[in-house]
């Protein structure tokens, strides 16, 4: 199975700040790489596909990029709304794998 | 309104059975893979099992161990999950998600999602 790490597991941070979460993957996954935004009691949000790809209706403050296989999420300017847990998600085999997830908190 | 609810969940005891839901309205539910996607109290994501539009391609995640089986029924509209031999590690709550693209094809990711349905292994 593809093992996905997620980095950190948490961050505290100020709102107007740039936040960077990296999701390295055990092996090539090439491009497909999901990012999901998940608050407290909620259903998880698709926020990017295929690592950079964002997903209709999400503010272009998010994106995503990849370099082998690390990939990064990055806020560009944290809004009060995008305090949340963050997961990864490989889709290249199954089983789909997701990291173990990135808790952004209000500093 | 594209929409997935999940239903059936409950508290069942250790070693029971269960059979989870998932109404999907607002789109051609025939023409999308289905998934579960489970989360224990606390924990992260867990992807549980896929189904393909016609049923012909079926996955599951490995700590499974064959005690789950997906369903669906495109002319109801509605995605199945029946569990059976369930332990305490099987609470937790259970998502249902649309996809977009195949399983084990690279392109694929999970769009829609309903709220969730709770699972509960206790004696």
């Amino acid at each position: 199975d593809i093992q996905m790490t997620q980095s950190p597991s948490s961050l505290s941070a100020s709102v107007g700040d740039s936040v960077t979460i990296t999701c390295r993957a055990s092996q090539s996954i090439y491009t497909y790489l999901n990012w999901y935004q998940q608050k407290p009691g909620q259903a998880p949000k698709l926020l990017i596909y295929t690592a950079s790809s964002l997903q209709s209706g999400v503010p272009s403050r998010f994106s995503g990029s990849r370099s082998g296989t690390d990939f990064t999420l990055t806020i560009s300017t944290l809004q009060p709304d995008d305090f949340a847990t963050y997961y990864c998600q490989q889709s290249y085999t199954a089983p789909l794998t997701f990291g173990g997830g990135t808790k952004v908190e209000i500093k | 309104e594209v929409q997935v609810v999940e239903s059936g969940g409950g508290l069942v005891k250790p070693g029971g059975s269960l059979r989870l839901s998932c109404a999907a309205s607002g789109f051609t539910f025939s023409g999308y893979t289905m998934n579960w996607v489970r989360q224990a109290p606390g924990k992260g994501l867990e992807w549980v099992s896929s189904i393909s539009t016609t049923s012909s391609h079926i996955y599951y995640g490995d700590s499974l161990k064959g005690r789950f089986t997906i369903s669906r029924d495109n002319a109801k509209n509605s995605l199945y999950l029946h569990m059976t031999s369930l332990t305490a590690e099987d609470t937790a709550v259970y998502y249902c998600a649309r996809g977009m693209g195949f399983v084990g094809r690279g392109y694929y990711y999970m769009d829609v999602w309903g709220k969730g349905t709770t699972v509960t292994v206790s004696s």
